[in-house]
């Protein structure tokens, strides 16, 4: 079965900074999709990453992935309040969609 | 339009009630799935429908019986259902795999067995 692990778990930071979420997985995948979801919503998609070096960029948000190492980054640039939320990877092979354990970041004024 | 509906939005059902949880999107998507939801933990996968065939049943107990009728409706009906059971029902639908597709989540349904 195909492992997604997310870390941190859980992030507090000030606004203003930068920070990494790192986004590991077991086996090879088709591709990988970054979601944030806000308390008691949905999942919001974020990005779709298809290929071995693909970087997208929105706003704060820039997420990239290396197939070698199975490894997605999502960097937050700048942190502010709006960006408070949690934020998934899932891996994807066929229609099954693997979800990673979540990131809860909290971002402090 | 990007749309998942679903409904209800909240559901409170005894142990021994039947209730359906109904799923709907109009953008040609063939896969539809539904997953399950325990607060602060990532979205658990329950089932996939494929060009409304069952391609994916993750062991989820008989108390949930998935029905896709048509290519843009999902149905899940739920009978006799435990406490643990609630939680946060998502349904997301996609293109089917073979190339790029984006999955689209429903706003879910929020269950509560008493």
């Amino acid at each position: 079965e195909l492992k997604v692990e997310q870390n941190p778990l859980f992030l507090s930071m000030q606004e203003g900074k930068n920070y990494t979420i790192y986004c590991n997985y077991s086996t090879t995948s088709d591709r990988l999709y970054w979601y944030r979801q806000d308390p008691g919503k949905s999942l919001e998609s974020l990005f779709v990453l298809l290929s071995n070096g693909a970087v997208k960029q929105e706003g704060r948000l820039m997420a990239s992935l290396d197939t070698k190492a199975r490894l997605s980054t999502l960097h937050i640039t700048a942190a502010v309040h709006d960006l408070s939320a949690t934020y998934f990877c899932a891996v994807v092979t066929g229609n099954q969609f693997y979800f990673g354990t979540g990131t809860s970041l909290t971002v402090i004024p | 339009d990007t749309e998942v509906t679903q409904t209800p939005k909240h559901l409170v059902m005894g142990m021994t009630n039947k209730k359906s949880l109904k799923c709907e999107q109009h953008m040609g998507h063939r896969a539809m799935y539904w997953y399950k939801q325990k607060a602060k933990k990532p979205p658990e996968l329950m089932f996939v429908y494929s060009y409304e065939k069952l391609s994916i049943n993750e062991s989820v107990p008989s108390r949930f019986s998935p029905e896709c009728p048509n290519s843009s409706l999902l149905n899940l009906h739920l009978h006799a259902l435990q406490p643990e059971d609630s939680a946060l029902y998502l349904c997301a639908s996609s293109l089917p795999s073979g190339g790029y597709s984006e999955q689209y989540f429903g706003p879910g349904t929020r269950l509560t067995v008493t």
